[in-house]
């Protein structure tokens, strides 16, 4: 069963600290994975796309990795700010799954200030 | 550019009653796709259309899920009968031919009580 997990559900970090979020997944063939970004009450944001072939990915402060050999990806989020905070969702869109994406449960961030 | 707009909002009802939510897609995005996500969870997909034509199903509950796209543009999603499990956030997202972002509706919560 190819399936999607987030370590830890929920992480609390100082202000202005580096922090990395991570996801496994279990079938290395995939077309691409995905970090979004969802705020209570509001959809999801689309933070960071990493085709199959790509290593990395970045914008802004925020980096994205990709090791499908290994079966994972993390999210580095630098200098965090308050406004961080929300709950982070890996989604992996794997290979032959008509792009279908699935979701690991998400890690719950809280930046203090 | 218009997001994907979804209603209602929010829904309250009680077990063994019916109700359907509705979404209204990017213009010119060709794939909608339907999830359900439960408290604390990642979203899971319930149904994919391509135009007006279903892509994959095989996780809709169908003996009291439905869901329609008729003429390739808006989408309803029905329950019929709710139980208490269908308490949920129901997103609906849509995605461009040809590329590989999907983008996400607020959703609508639905409290079956």
């Amino acid at each position: 069963k190819q399936e999607v997990t987030q370590i830890p559900a929920a992480l609390s970090v100082p202000e202005g600290e580096n922090l990395v979020l991570n996801c496994s997944f279990t079938d290395s063939a995939i077309y691409n994975l995905q970090w979004f970004r969802q705020d209570p009450g509001k959809g999801l944001t689309s933070l960071l796309l990493i085709q199959s072939s790509q290593r990395e990915q970045t914008s802004g402060r925020l980096n994205a990795s990709l090791d499908k050999s290994s079966g994972r990806s993390t999210l580095y989020i630098a200098a965090s700010q308050p406004g961080d905070s929300a709950t982070y969702l890996c989604a992996v869109v794997f290979s032959g799954s008509a792009r279908q994406l699935t979701f690991g449960s998400g890690t719950q961030l809280t930046v203090l200030p | 550019e218009a997001g994907v707009a979804q209603s209602p909002r929010y829904k309250i009802i009680e077990k063994r009653q019916s109700v359907a939510f509705w979404c209204n897609p990017i213009s010119g995005h060709a794939t909608l796709y339907w999830y359900q996500q439960i408290l604390g969870q990642g979203p899971k997909l319930l149904i994919q259309f391509q135009n007006n034509g279903v892509v994959d199903d095989s996780q809709l509950p169908k003996d009291r899920f439905s869901a329609e796209r008729l003429k390739g543009v808006d989408s309803t999603l029905k329950i019929q009968p709710a139980k208490l499990e269908d308490s949920a956030v129901y997103l609906c997202a849509s995605r461009m031919g040809g590329t590989d972002t999907q983008y996400f509706g607020p959703g609508t919560r639905l409290t079956v009580l």
